[in-house]
């Protein structure tokens, strides 16, 4: 049974500064592994796609790794901004199947 | 629209009753994905179709959960005699395929049972 953990559950740090969010899964035989930002009270947002057969991804101040033969993923945030506090979720896919979820990593910027 | 809309928002409903939460996929997208999510928690999958049938049911926790996409499109997810312990955002999600295709959510519904 695919298992997903994100650390740290939560993380708070100076407006500015660079940040990375950890998430591991113990079945390496993925589809791929997905990125999600949320907003409190509302649904999730995309934010960064990584096929199988992909190291990494990034998307403006995002960049997004994997390492599927240890089970890891990182999400760098650079040059991190208030609006960027949100609850950020990784998810892996294995099949045509259900993508499975990390309990999420609620960050907050302070100015 | 261009994105997964979920209908209603928001349900409060009395124990007992029977509810129904809609989701409209983005258009010619095959997949399509229900989830639950309790406050502080990651989203648990319940239900996934491929067209109009149910590949995977196996995240259904009862079976007071239902749910149908008759025309391969629109979904809706239907609760009977609906508990407290129901109480969670439902979010609903689709892909162009069941495969490695990138997952798009909804806003989601709030539903709560008082």
């Amino acid at each position: 049974k695919q298992e997903v953990t994100q650390i740290p559950a939560a993380l708070s740090v100076p407006e500015g500064e660079n940040l990375v969010l950890n998430c591991s899964f113990t079945d390496s035989a993925i589809y791929n592994l997905q990125w999600f930002r949320q907003d409190p009270g509302k649904g999730l947002t995309s934010l960064l796609l990584i096929q199988s057969s992909q190291r990494e991804q990034t998307s403006g101040r995002l960049n997004a790794s994997l390492d599927k033969s240890s089970g890891r993923s990182t999400l760098y945030i650079a040059a991190s901004q208030p609006g960027d506090s949100a609850t950020y979720l990784c998810a892996v896919k294995k099949g045509a199947q259900k993508l499975v979820f990390g309990q999420g990593t609620r960050l907050t910027i302070n100015p | 629209g261009a994105g997964v809309s979920q209908t209603p928002s928001n349900k409060v409903t009395e124990k007992g009753k029977y509810v129904e939460l809609r989701c409209d996929p983005i258009s010619g997208h095959t997949a399509l994905y229900w989830y639950r999510q309790s406050l502080g928690q990651g989203p648990e999958f319940l239900i996934y179709f491929q067209g109009t049938g149910a590949a995977d049911d196996s995240g259904l926790p009862n079976d007071r959960f239902f749910a149908v996409r008759p025309e391969g499109s629109v979904s809706t997810l239907k609760i009977q005699r609906t508990e407290r312990g129901d109480s969670a955002v439902y979010l609903c999600a689709s892909s162009l395929d069941g495969g490695p295709a990138e997952a798009f959510f909804g806003q989601g519904t709030r539903l709560t049972v008082v």
